[in-house]
């Protein structure tokens, strides 16, 4: 158990709709990852933050937001949602904003079906 | 850019044999390097990581990783295969220069193994 946290563990909606994914990090992690695994892009950086600050941002689609709250659990709001949108979506933390060396430590993921 | 590829989409090997699960890199300055493993229906955990130093890098469950800075290789090891080594392993790397993109991971493709009793 890496100590992040995630729920739900499966989403199952219909296309044009919106969906909410929650993140708790580990205890003393600053750092907030997600991370979108699909068959056909395989594991794709989304959004970081840091203490409640957006710190990077990868292949993060306008239909998705995502916001670190003060007691620094995490939410990836997914809206207008495609087909293509089906996948299993990560979160992980670290401790720091941006020292490559810390290890980053996943949750079991949000596996999310578009109907 | 940063990237990483896994060549091998599949391993195969007998329980009790090596196992080497391959990855080469690519990044503008130094690498970070990371190997993680997924069980099915489960998040990824984390094996080991390469920062500096040694280049043999030891790990979790036995697990090991060699860093071959002139082959852009950091390649995963296992001396003796278990069964329960069956999974999807990804290799990951971050390049150090790149400040502004925080501590983002690009992974590779991942390569599933399966060990055989």
């Amino acid at each position: 158990d890496s100590g992040v946290t995630q729920t739900p563990k499966h989403l199952i909606t219909a296309t044009g709709q919106r969906v909410t994914l929650r993140c708790s990090p580990r205890s003393g992690d600053l750092s907030v990852y997600w991370y979108q695994q699909s068959l056909d892009q395989g594991l794709q950086f989304l959004i970081q933050y840091y203490n409640g600050e957006e710190r990077a941002k990868g292949n993060i689609l306008e239909r998705f937001s995502a916001q670190q709250f003060p007691d620094l659990h995490s939410e990836l709001n997914l809206s207008s949602l495609e087909l293509g949108d089906s996948a299993l979506y990560f979160c992980a933390s670290s401790t720091s904003p941006g020292q490559g060396t810390d290890t980053q430590y996943f949750g079991p993921g949000t596996r999310l079906t578009v109907l | 850019a940063q990237s990483v590829a896994q060549p091998e989409d599949q391993v195969n090997v007998a329980e009790g044999n090596p196992l080497t699960v391959k990855c080469t890199y690519s990044v503008s300055g130094n690498p970070y390097l990371f190997w993680y493993v997924q069980y099915p229906n489960r998040g990824l955990q984390f094996l080991l990581k390469y920062i500096t130093g040694d280049n043999l890098v030891k790990g979790s469950y036995g697990f090991e990783a060699e860093f071959n800075k002139s082959q852009t290789s950091f390649h995963l090891k296992k001396p003796s295969a278990l069964v329960s080594d069956s999974a999807l392993y990804f290799c990951a790397v971050r390049d150090m220069r790149i400040k502004a993109a925080g501590n983002k991971l690009t992974f590779g493709g991942g390569t599933r193994v399966l060990v055989k009793p």
